[in-house]
């Protein structure tokens, strides 16, 4: 799976849109861009996954480069229990290697009253 | 609650001996994981099942550990002659074996090894 670079930490005013931003230059054709969450004393949880066309769901937007090479989490309006740790994973959904998760540090996303 | 389940939900042992986690994934969920997640860092893939067969293991999974699932439901984590560095979060992950299906994730079993 390719690597990818986070920011270690952001902070983000409650009610205000948080912009996750993430590098995975050296991502292949196959491999999806995943986001979890991790708040504190938790396990990870799901947050959104997309290839190219950039996704929206019901927690948060994904915006994905016409390259590919970047992608940006957006939480609308982030309120204190948005509080976490957020990793972009970048992992291929075919062949042998589409059943693990390679976490790296993420970023610990602190949102402010 | 429909979610995935592990117990104990915190574990302090000395070094030495034995200890045995349980994951109980989503009924319908045919994929199960084992990640270990130390402190300031991601969780760590160590093992994972595809009903009753467990198809990779990590170089992290050493002899001292063994993961079974023996009718393709819970799945068992045991830890043999505990080491402090085995002081860690394990958790257990579930998913349906499917493309692009989200893993989801139990609240893990944090062990203390003194």
């Amino acid at each position: 799976d390719a690597k990818t670079t986070q920011p270690p930490s952001m902070d983000c005013a409650e009610g205000r849109a948080a912009n996750l931003p993430c590098n995975h230059s050296t991502i292949s054709g196959n491999e999806y861009v995943y986001w979890y969450r991790q708040i504190h004393s938790q396990g990870p949880q799901y947050i959104i996954h997309g290839l190219k066309n950039n996704e929206t769901n019901e927690m948060a937007s994904l915006i994905i480069t016409e390259d590919r090479k970047s992608s940006t989490l957006i939480l609308p309006h982030a309120t204190l229990r948005d509080t976490a740790v957020y990793y972009c994973i970048v992992r291929a959904d075919s062949g042998g290697s589409n059943y693990k998760l390679t976490f790296g540090k993420g970023t610990l996303l602190t949102v402010n009253p | 609650d429909t979610g995935v389940s592990q117990d104990p939900r915190h574990k302090i042992t000395k070094r030495g001996q034995n200890v045995t986690f349980r994951c109980d994934p989503i009924s319908e969920h045919n994929r199960l994981y084992w990640y270990r997640q130390t402190l300031g860092q991601g969780p760590e893939f160590l093992t994972y099942f595809q009903n009753e067969a467990q198809l990779e293991k990590s170089r992290l999974l050493s002899d001292r550990f063994s993961a079974e699932r023996p009718k393709g439901s819970f799945s068992t984590l045991e830890i043999q002659r505990t080491e402090q560095g085995d002081s860690a979060m394990y958790l257990c992950a579930s998913s349906l074996a499917s493309l692009g299906n989200e893993q989801f994730f139990g609240p893990g079993t944090r062990l203390t090894v003194l």
